[in-house]
């Protein structure tokens, strides 16, 4: 299984709901993250987890919260959002935190209004 | 600052030769990665460089020069289904990519 697999594909939220996205991977891979990716620009880096340990948290708002149950598995909570949040968000895995060959989920698309 | 510089668009002709130069100026550098995207997809890792010099993989190549801070992504035997954006991707502490190049393949 070379998959990694995101849900939901598609999430409208308003500014006071909260909700959660999901990512799964079944590679064994230790190394897991999450980007945010708006139209016609590149992905850019929110979080990191290596070996189910939050390494890298690339400034985010607290309005983001990842969470790593276990190496399978990374979930983003994501409460009180704004509009400008509105964007592809992105899971991708690798066997080791080295970023050298990331797999990416096909996405989350989350329009908050 | 940290930079990536690569090309906006891109383009050429079916069963053609295309190459995407990628310059970059970062504190620290580990390697140079390509990523390929579809439009509504997710990125698709292409190939990885540490090392100066030429990886191949099928159609597609790349190739590192560490002392020019350069790399590009050469693919050949363009195919329509080549019509993507190609990024570019540094890794040092963490992983920076550029802006990326929108690929254009005329029949």
């Amino acid at each position: 299984d070379t998959e990694v697999t995101q849900t939901p594909k598609h999430l409208v939220m308003g500014m006071t709901n909260k909700k959660s996205l999901k990512c799964e991977q079944h590679m064994g891979h230790r190394a897991m993250y999450w980007y945010k990716q708006k139209a016609k620009k590149p992905p850019e880096l929110m979080f990191v987890y290596s070996y189910e340990k939050l390494s890298i948290n690339e400034s985010v708002p607290s309005r983001f919260s990842p969470e790593c149950p276990n190496s399978s598995l990374l979930n983003l909570h994501l409460h009180a959002l704004q509009p400008e949040d509105s964007a592809l968000y992105l899971c991708a895995s690798s066997q080791e935190g080295g970023y050298n060959e990331q797999f990416f989920g096909p996405g989350t698309r989350l329009t908050v209004l | 600052g940290q930079s990536l510089e690569q090309p906006s668009e891109v383009t050429a002709v079916e069963g053609a030769i295309v190459q995407i130069n990628c310059t970059y100026q970062t504190s620290g550098f580990y390697g140079l990665s390509w990523y390929q995207q579809h439009d509504g997809g997710a990125p698709t890792f292409l190939s990885y460089n540490a090392l100066d010099g030429l990886e191949e993989t099928g159609r597609f190549s790349s190739f590192l020069s560490r002392s020019d801070s350069y790399g590009y992504l050469l693919l050949q035997e363009l195919q329509m289904k080549d019509s993507a954006s190609y990024f570019c991707a540094v890794k040092d502490d963490k992983i920076i990519f550029g802006k990326g190049t929108r690929l254009h393949i005329l029949p």
